[in-house]
């Protein structure tokens, strides 16, 4: 089974400053890695998919970068909505899939 | 529109069986996987296993076989999940959601809470 590892597990920052997740797969997922945003009380929803492609009417201040082992969620201008829970799965291969344990970003 | 509606929120005694329901719409159900994700109180995303509809092939992961069973049903557009026998620690929110063709999750359910308590 591949561990997905995030880190880091919180990230405080201000309104409209970057914010930079990473994720990293125990063995190499190529480019099968998505990212999923988590606000309380809601479903998951799909941010990013193929590690830097975005998802239907999703912003573009949101990308994703990396291949193999090592991610990237960017969000280049923090906005008050994109405080929430932000996880990393990875797809490659057979099933199982898994995700990372997540990292909340709070506002500082 | 994709739509994956699931069943209400179940409160159960350990020991009892239970089985919760997604229904998809908006789309051919026999064309896309449906995955379920487990959420334990405060805790972060757990993939469980996925069923392609077509064929009700399924693949579980390792920390779910042999404890719950995922089936469907194509003539009622609907997945399911279910346990024989529940344990306290089953107690979490369980999403469906829909497997793109490339296999990463585009669209979820609304959640069903299954709470398990004597």
């Amino acid at each position: 089974e591949i561990v997905m590892t995030q880190s880091p597990a919180a990230l405080s920052v201000s309104p409209g400053e970057r914010a930079t997740l990473s994720c990293r797969a125990s063995q190499s997922v190529n480019t099968n890695l998505a990212w999923y945003q988590q606000k309380p009380g809601q479903a998951p929803r799909l941010l990013i998919y193929g590690a830097s492609t975005r998802a239907t009417g999703i912003p573009a201040r949101f990308s994703g970068d990396g291949s193999g082992t090592e991610f990237t969620l960017t969000i280049s201008s923090l906005q008050s909505e994109d405080f929430a829970l932000y996880y990393c799965q990875q797809y490659s291969g057979w099933p199982p899939w898994t995700f990372g344990q997540g990292t909340k970003v709070e506002i500082k | 529109e994709v739509q994956l509606v699931q069943s209400g929120a179940e409160v159960k005694k350990p020991g009892e069986s239970l089985r919760i329901s997604c229904k998809g719409s908006g789309y051919s159900f026999t064309s896309y996987w449906i995955s379920w994700v487990r959420q334990m109180p405060g805790k972060g995303l757990e993939w469980m296993g996925r069923i392609d509809p077509r064929d009700s092939y399924t693949n579980y992961s390792p920390s779910f076989q042999g404890h719950v069973t995922i089936s469907a049903d194509k003539s009622l557009s609907t997945a399911y999940l279910q346990w024989s026998s529940l344990k306290a620690s089953d107690t979490a929110m369980y999403y469906c959601a829909r497997v793109d063709t490339a296999m990463f999750i585009d669209y979820w359910g609304q959640g069903t809470l299954v709470t398990v308590s004597s």
